[in-house]
């Protein structure tokens, strides 16, 4: 147990809706990493947050937000969902009170748009 | 952006075998990791080595930053080992990694 926690484990929609996905970063890690799993593109970043403020942004579509909020837990919303979106979602975090280290996932979300 | 390669994509071993798993890198990083996806699909970090060698367990790995390489080494296989190992490398101190493809590692009883 990596100490980072994802819900829900499995979600399933149709093409146009939107879903929002939840993750608690481990006690007292700062950072929250969001990164994609999907069979085309492989594990790619998406967006970082850093004690609420957005940090980075990688390969994340504009249909696509996040938050952090004031209690560290983030959100990711995906919005006008697409077939090619179904994916494996990863939410990650730092260990220590930085953003480098090592790198902690969560067990992921397995979105499947239909 | 900087470029991942791991070698081999596809590997079966006998257990008790010992294996050597590959990434080479594009250009010089000051963040490097391995991790273990099993076939439950969770992602489990090994090692977060820029430089230099570890070992934990069965488990080493060496980073060559200079000649932008590192290696995995896996000792003793067990077929829990099974799954596949990503590298994932930053140029940056940060975590916005670039990961590779990834070995998919087999181990037979």
């Amino acid at each position: 147990d990596s100490g980072v926690t994802q819900t829900p484990k499995h979600l399933i929609t149709a093409t146009g809706q939107r879903v929002t996905l939840r993750c608690s970063p481990r006690s007292g890690d700062l950072s929250v990493y969001w990164y994609q799993q999907s069979l085309d593109q492989g594990l790619q970043f998406l967006i970082q947050y850093y004690n609420g403020e957005e940090r980075a942004k990688g390969n994340i579509l504009e249909r696509f937000s996040a938050q952090q909020f004031p209690d560290l837990h983030s959100e990711l919303n995906l919005s006008s969902l697409e077939l090619g979106d179904s994916a494996l979602y990863f939410c990650a975090s730092t260990s220590s009170g930085g953003w480098t280290g090592e790198l902690f996932f969560g067990e992921g979300s397995r979105l499947t748009v239909l | 952006g900087i470029q991942v390669e791991q070698s081999p994509p596809d590997l079966i071993l006998q257990e008790g075998a010992n294996s050597t798993l590959r990434c080479n890198f594009s250009d010089s990083v000051n963040n490097l990791q391995w991790f273990h996806q099993n076939p439950w699909g969770q992602l489990i970090n090994l090692f977060y080595i820029p430089s230099g060698t570890k070992q934990n367990g069965r488990l080493s790995a060496t980073t060559v930053a200079t000649e932008r390489y590192s290696l995995l080494y896996i000792s003793s296989s067990q077929t829990t080992d099974s799954g596949v190992y990503f590298c994932a490398v930053d140029p940056n101190a940060g975590n916005m990694l670039t990961f590779g493809g990834g070995t998919r590692l087999m181990v037979k009883p």
